[in-house]
This record gives structure tokens, sequence and C-alpha cells, in this order.
């Protein structure tokens, strides 16, 4: 079965940086893009980055335009968020998600996520 | 970008009913539309893509329809694993924008 894995979250200060990882045990992410989508507690989705099979596109949410960046490590086979000057609004769940070219560019692949609390 | 409006945000149904929840894009995605249910806990999973199309394994209770700005998913008959919530989302622009969420909830 394809599954997507994230690591990184944690509890961070506002003001402060966290990384997050997305990997996939069972395929390679090469070929595909990878979305990242949160959704704060008790909300619903709201989609924040993407990246494309190549890496030469990206694209970011207004929400975190400038604060985050979204990048891909072929050699590692991995997908990262780096995520700075963060604030309360930032806590989440974010999800690695990716988009299937033969479903239309639909999101059929999702992590279980992992949390990002933004606190003091 | 797009703006995607669902409605209702909320509703209470029994098994067996039909239902029908609707989505609105703020301009015209053709059929690139997108319908994700999430149940408490749980990771968003992929029901229609492309406006209408059957995503594999998903019941076919469900179904999509719609084209330009308007969409609907309708469940043709309630079932108690459908208690959940929906969600819309534009794969047009690179925005990819969800609905804000429908909640199902049981009557």
């Amino acid at each position: 079965e394809e599954q997507l894995v994230e690591s990184g979250g944690g509890l961070v200060q506002p003001g402060g940086s966290l990384r997050l990882s997305c990997s996939a045990p069972r395929f390679t992410l090469r070929s595909t893009a990878i979305h990242w989508v949160r959704q704060a507690p008790g909300k619903g989705l709201e989609y924040v980055s993407a990246i494309s099979s190549n890496g030469a596109g990206t694209y970011y949410a207004d929400s975190v335009k400038g604060r985050f960046i979204i990048s891909r490590d072929d050699s590692k086979d991995t997908v990262f968020l780096q995520m700075s000057s963060l604030t309360t609004e930032d806590t989440a769940v974010y999800y690695c998600v990716k988009e299937s070219k033969l479903i239309l560019d639909a999101f059929d692949i999702w992590g279980q996520g992992t949390m990002v609390a933004v606190s003091s | 970008d797009i703006q995607m409006t669902q409605s209702p945000s909320s509703l209470s149904a029994s098994v067996g009913d039909r239902l029908t929840i609707t989505c609105r894009a703020s301009q015209i995605i053709n059929t690139h539309l997108n319908w994700y249910q999430q149940k408490p806990g749980k990771v968003p999973k992929l029901l229609i893509y492309g406006a209408s199309i059957l995503n594999s394994g998903v019941p076919s209770r469900f179904s999509g329809s719609g084209s330009g700005t308007d969409f609907t998913l309708t469940i043709s008959s309630l079932q108690p694993e459908d208690f959940a919530t929906y969600y819309c989302q534009q794969s047009y622009s690179t925005s990819w924008t969800f609905g804000q969420g429908t909640k199902v909830e049981i009557k």
C-alpha cells in the first residue's frame, strides 16, 4: 500500500522555525508533485504549498508566502517544508499529499500528518 | 485565488436519506473539482475527481455532478459510515483551494 510519512513536527515558540519532511517508504517521490495541506484544530483543510515533480515549480498560499520554503532532495527522495517566523496561526496538523496525473491532479495519497504547535 | 464555497456548512440526516452538498467556485473551473471525505481523527480520503468520476473503491451511492462553477455531491442512501465532513477542492489553478467543509451528522 502506498503511503506518505511526515516527520519534524513539534512545539515551537512564536517566531521560531521548524522543518517538516515527507517521504514514501514504498514508492519514489521523484516523479510526482507533492503538496502540503494543513488543518488547524477543529477547522477545515487549508492548502499550504506545492512543489513540481522536477522541483522547478513551487507554489505558496498567501498565508505562508515569504515564511515557508518547499524543496525536494531527490538523492534522499524526500520533500521538505521549511517553516520560519511561525505564529500561533500556523498551529495545525500538516499533511504531505501526493498529486496524481492519472486522476486529473487530485490528491490520492495523504500522509498521517505531523502536528505543529506554536505557543509560548 | 479561486474561492470555493460549500453549502450547507452542516446538516443532520438519517440513515437511508438522500443528501446533496453543493460547492460553488468563484470562477469557472470546468470539471476540475474533487470531493474528499474526512472522518473524525482520520486522514481525508478522495471520493470523486474530475467532478463526477468515482475514485477506486468508493461505493456507488456516492456521485458527483456539475461543471463550470456549480457542483454537487450526492449520497443516494446515507449509511452509518458516511457520517463525516466533506470537502470540495478545485484543481483548476495552482491555489488548489478547498471549500470550508460540510459536516454530516446523525439526526
